[in-house]
């Protein structure tokens, strides 16, 4: 059973525009939210997290908007850029210290 | 400061041979992980040790072991190896204060069993 469902599997987006992807969650004992970014050949690294307690958290052009009545949060890209191109994973954790649960990831390739 | 260093970076095994993957930090981190990635399931947890001495099962532990030899360093052995084992492993570590569910990933061991 999937605890996390992300969607797009893939996105195209032109240089300048707004990338969004979307995570839903099943597991309401989730308490922490964070978005992976991975380049080709290299390991995931984080780049925004949000916990629950707040609707929207900013960090220059990415933001993560979340909506706890709904179970889900999701990832937006603003000015998009070529160098922007990767794949996203959105995770859940519900504790510190054990395991991220993964969405399955977004191929986000934005063309100049 | 390397991070997570994860050893080797690329492996080929046959079917049945057996090989332990090597992943430390130098973060000082309690808690370290082993994922596995696969094209469109994204990573799944495999074993994880939240502290020195401990280690717990994943979501897809089977045909592998772990042994967490200190703070420092994680292993990952597959004792015969599958066709089914093809992937990229990822180790990672977390610390235990400070921001404790923030996961720092190591560059991956890209294995491949035929």
């Amino acid at each position: 059973q999937q605890q996390v469902k992300q969607s797009p599997q893939s996105l195209i987006v032109q240089k300048g525009g707004i990338s969004i992807i979307n995570c839903a969650y099943e597991n309401t004992a989730f308490d922490y939210f964070p978005w992976y970014q991975q380049f080709p050949g290299k390991g995931p690294a984080l780049l925004i997290a949000i916990r629950p307690d707040v609707s929207e958290k900013k960090e220059g052009r990415f933001t993560i908007s979340f909506n706890k009545s709904a179970k889900q949060f999701s990832l937006h890209i603003m000015d998009s850029q070529p160098g922007d191109s990767a794949t996203y994973f959105c995770a859940a954790s519900s504790q510190a210290g054990t395991a991220l649960i993964f969405g399955k990831g977004t191929t986000l390739s934005v063309s100049s | 400061n390397a991070g997570v260093t994860q050893t080797p970076k690329f492996q080929v095994l046959k079917t049945g041979q057996s090989m332990t993957l090597q992943c430390a930090q130098d973060m000082n981190h309690n808690s370290m992980y082993w994922y596995r990635q696969d094209p469109g399931m994204g990573l799944r947890l495999i074993y994880y040790s939240a502290s020195e001495g401990t280690t717990d099962k994943g979501e897809v532990p089977n045909g592998y072991n772990v042994s967490r030899l200190n703070k420092r360093e994680f292993s990952l052995r597959l004792e015969s190896a599958a066709p089914s084992q093809t992937s990229v492993y990822f180790c990672a570590s977390s610390p235990t204060s400070g921001s404790p569910y923030e996961q720092y990933f190591g560059p991956g061991t890209r294995l491949t069993v035929t």
